[in-house]
Parts: structure tokens; sequence; C-alpha cells
């Protein structure tokens, strides 16, 4: 199956500062990428989706300006955590698609704010 | 509201025992319906998904509209089938999934 490739796989950063979180897919043009949030023994979150060149739609709930998603190229999405706190601390991961096929998961970014 | 719910958090079995794993859901739409598996240290992988209506690694799910269910069902669990699973329905054409709780099949020797 397609492979799609999350880094870094986990990443500590202190509170106030940016992380970015990269989610390629390896061996298909993903036209279409998820942005999931998982906490500790919960289910995924669907957190926004993004589409290859245009801005991405963010689930209710969801800030947008602090979770900034670009979707440059139809290989890589990046998930920027703007000056995160110690409650944006989770399991992020994404899953990316090309048409209507199944979406096909990344094996996820542990994000600790300390 | 789009909802899935798996009623239970942790299934355990002994090895060669049936096993049902609880899914039901709630859309006002036509639902697409999804088995994914997380193996322990892995990525999430889709087991099935009920428009195939096929058998993988001896797991079947049926969709029943009447109930709102899409039980997955294996009727001989082995103990490389020890993992978490999540039921999942999409919306529409977006691709959007939304995820049960997730519950963990523990196989025991």
């Amino acid at each position: 199956g397609a492979v799609v490739s999350q880094h870094p796989s986990w990443v500590i950063c202190k509170s106030g500062t940016s992380v970015k979180i990269e989610c390629r897919s390896l061996d298909f043009q993903a036209t279409t990428m998820f942005w999931y949030r998982q906490f500790p023994k919960q289910s995924l979150m669907l957190m926004a989706t993004s589409n290859e060149g245009s801005k991405a739609t963010y689930e209710q709930g969801v800030e947008k300006d602090k979770f900034l998603i670009n979707h440059a190229s139809l290989t890589l999405s990046t998930l920027t955590v703007t000056s995160a706190h110690p409650e944006d601390s989770s399991f992020y991961i994404c899953s990316a698609r090309t048409g209507r096929t199944q979406a096909f998961f990344g094996q996820g970014t542990r994000l600790t704010v300390v | 509201a789009q909802r899935v719910t798996q009623p239970e958090k942790l299934l355990s079995v002994f090895k060669g025992a049936p096993v049902e794993l609880k899914c039901n859901y709630s859309y006002s739409g036509s639902p697409e319906l999804f088995w994914y598996v997380q193996y322990s240290r892995q990525r999430l992988q889709l087991l099935l998904r009920h428009i195939s209506r096929e058998s993988i690694k001896g797991f079947t799910a049926d969709l029943n509209k009447g109930e709102t269910s899409f039980h997955l069902k294996k009727p001989f669990a082995q103990e490389e089938d020890s993992a978490m699973y999540y039921c999942a329905l999409t919306l529409g054409n977006t691709g959007k999934l939304i995820f049960g709780q997730g519950t963990t099949l523990q196989v025991k020797p």
C-alpha cells in the first residue's frame, strides 16, 4: 500500500515556541490530507482537511491561528502548532488520499510541551 | 449529528473463541463505514470497508442499516489479532473520517 510519513515522530518543545510537523506521501500524490489529534486512550479527532493549493478547512472548535496548516505540494502538508502550551501536548496523526481512494495514515507525532 | 459508538473499551477472549466488536453509528446520510486496526507500535491501517463486502484476516462486518450497526466479527480469534480496533464513518465524498472510541482486543493464549 501507499506510504505516508510524518516527521518528527516525537518532539519536545518549550511553552511559547512553535513546532512544525511534516506529513509526506512517499509514493503517491495526495490531493487531500487530513490532520487528526489523539489524546491518551481516546479516539482520533479530526482537526482539519487540506487540499493542495487551497486553504485548509478546520473543524468546529479548532483554532486555525493556533494550528497552521499548509499543503503546498501534492506530497507535503505541514501542521505548525504556534505558541505551544502544555495543553497542546498530544499525538498528531495525518492521513492522505488521492481522489476517492482510501486514506493512508502516517505513524503519528508525539508532541510534548514543557 | 454524526457519531460512531464503540461501547466496549476492552474485549478479552481466549484464542480460538469467537469475537464480535460492536459499532453503532448515527448519520443522516448514506453511510460508508470502515474498520481500522492499530497493532502495537504501528500506524493505523484499514482492515475492511463495508462496500467491499470482503473478509480480511478472517474478519467480516455487515452493515445493518435498520440497527445502524457495523459490528466486526471473527469466528476464531488468533493471538496476532490483539490490537486496537476503530470503527469509522466517512462523511459523503469529503473523505473525512469520524472515529469511534476504539476497542482494545486482547486474545489470550
